[in-house]
């Protein structure tokens, strides 16, 4: 079973330009999430999908990132313009859903993630 | 606001030792306590997991111990491996209908030999 796709591995650009980063999740998770993870510290979403809706985007900061999972499946995390404090590494994960009798709860899988460095 | 607080930030344990990382939590309408382990390079992935009914979990290992009155739990990693190097994450989810995960800091634990 193929697991989460992200590209690019790496990204490293200048503040106040865009990049954006591409997640391809497990075939047949309909829940896809996007986290941010700085040096140093644990995994924090930014934005929960399920299929093509969004569930949950409360720590996106609005002002410059945007994601969308159009069909949902494939998605897409923008940033325009960043930051210096955007430079992290940006994960993907996915699951399945509806969940099943026996299947433990939630089991995300992550993709390799992007880094982004902002100069 | 922190909501799972992980320690130690780092952990150097002899092969063949006892690896034991910490977390709190705060929030009660948690029901739901993974494990990450991380490589370099690597996206998490999932190690074990375990519902506040239970008070240990074992897979292999690797042990999860649970206390609800203090909300606590810890991550035991018997006869540790150099192989066993890498970043671990507590998380917690729960609530109704909430299936998001909170990290802790993470505990980069190296097994030297």
């Amino acid at each position: 079973e193929a697991g989460v796709a992200q590209s690019p591995r790496y990204k490293i650009i200048e503040k106040r330009q865009s990049v954006a980063f591409w997640c391809n999740p497990i075939s047949g998770h309909a829940t896809l999430y996007w986290y941010q993870q700085i040096l140093g510290q644990g995994p924090k979403l930014l934005i929960q999908f399920q299929n093509n809706g969004v569930v949950d985007d409360s720590q996106l900061p609005k002002d410059r990132f945007s994601a969308e999972r159009l069909k949902g499946v494939d998605s897409t995390l923008k940033i325009q313009p960043a930051k210096l404090e955007d430079s992290a590494v940006y994960l993907c994960a996915s699951s399945f859903w509806p969940l099943q009798v026996g299947i433990a709860k939630n089991i995300q899988y992550f993709g390799a993630g992007t880094r982004l460095s902002v100069l | 606001q922190q909501q799972v607080k992980q320690s130690p930030q780092s952990l150097i344990v002899q092969k063949g030792g006892i690896s034991i990382i910490n977390c709190a939590y705060e929030n009660t309408a948690f029901d739901y306590f993974p494990w990450y382990q991380q490589f370099p390079g690597k996206g998490p992935a999932l190690l074990i997991a375990i519902r506040p009914d239970v008070s240990e979990k074992k897979e292999g290992r690797f042990t999860i111990s649970f206390n609800k009155s203090a909300k606590q739990f810890s991550l035991h990693i018997m006869d540790s491996q150099p192989g066993d190097s890498a970043t671990y994450f507590c998380a917690a989810s729960g609530g109704t209908g909430s299936y998001q995960l909170t990290f802790g800091k993470g505990t980069k634990l190296s097994v030297i030999p």
